[in-house]
């Protein structure tokens, strides 16, 4: 069946530090990959996708990129701000449309 | 920029009373969706919804649920008798449809957070 799995939170880094959350997933096929963010107090906004394999999706200067060969689809960014402090979700979108969840991970940006 | 909106935006409820949750999806969207997230849980799907009727549904999504699109822009999850269980962040979720299909990106509104007493 379709899972996902993401490192667990908290991530605690220090402000213009390089950042990564680390997302693998299992699927029948090559879905489209999803990370979403959620501010505190506030709902689920996509951040950025990639629909096939090789994709590099980005936003906000966030980056992800489909990896077929290790079902990876990692999140990184180069010099984080403590207005990213969030809970990060990698998702899938499984074959009949709806979203594969992983567990989310807490960021914690220190001035 | 068109946003999913969804009231209240916190429910308190005794155990066996039914509740509504509501939602107003972005206009020109047509297919639905409810998620739930039971606090340090996984979002999981509840529900898809299309053209006045469910498209899927999950197992959580038994009998005591049922959605409706009661008017041009509402999209309801009724919990008919809630349980303790129950308790959760309800998100509801729209997309485009196009070329025989829902769109890929799914917007999420800012959930409803019930609480089962």
């Amino acid at each position: 069946g379709n899972s996902v799995t993401q490192m667990e939170g908290p991530v605690t880094l220090s402000e213009e530090a390089f950042l990564t959350i680390n997302c693998t997933y299992t699927a029948t096929g090559y879905p489209s990959l999803f990370w979403y963010v959620q501010y505190p107090g506030e709902g689920l906004q996509l951040l950025l996708k990639a629909t096939k394999a090789d994709d590099k999706g980005s936003n906000k200067g966030f980056e992800a990129t489909y990896r077929k060969e290790t079902t990876s689809f990692h999140l990184e960014k180069g010099s984080v701000q403590v207005s990213d402090s969030a809970v990060y979700f990698c998702a899938l979108r499984a074959s009949n449309y709806q979203l594969i969840w992983g567990a989310g991970t807490k960021l914690i940006i220190k001035p | 920029e068109p946003e999913v909106t969804q009231t209240p935006s916190h429910q308190v409820t005794q155990m066996g009373q039914e509740v509504i949750l509501r939602c107003v999806p972005i206009s020109n969207h047509l297919y639905f969706y409810w998620y739930r997230q039971i606090l340090g849980q996984k979002v999981e799907f509840l529900v898809s919804f299309y053209n006045n009727e469910i498209s899927e549904k999950s197992e959580i999504f038994d009998d005591q649920f049922s959605v409706e699109r009661p008017d041009g822009s509402n999209f309801t999850l009724k919990i008919r008798s809630t349980k303790l269980e129950d308790s959760a962040m309800y998100f509801c979720a729209s997309s485009e449809w196009g070329a025989g299909a829902p769109a890929d990106t799914q917007y999420f509104g800012p959930g409803t957070r019930l609480t089962v007493l």
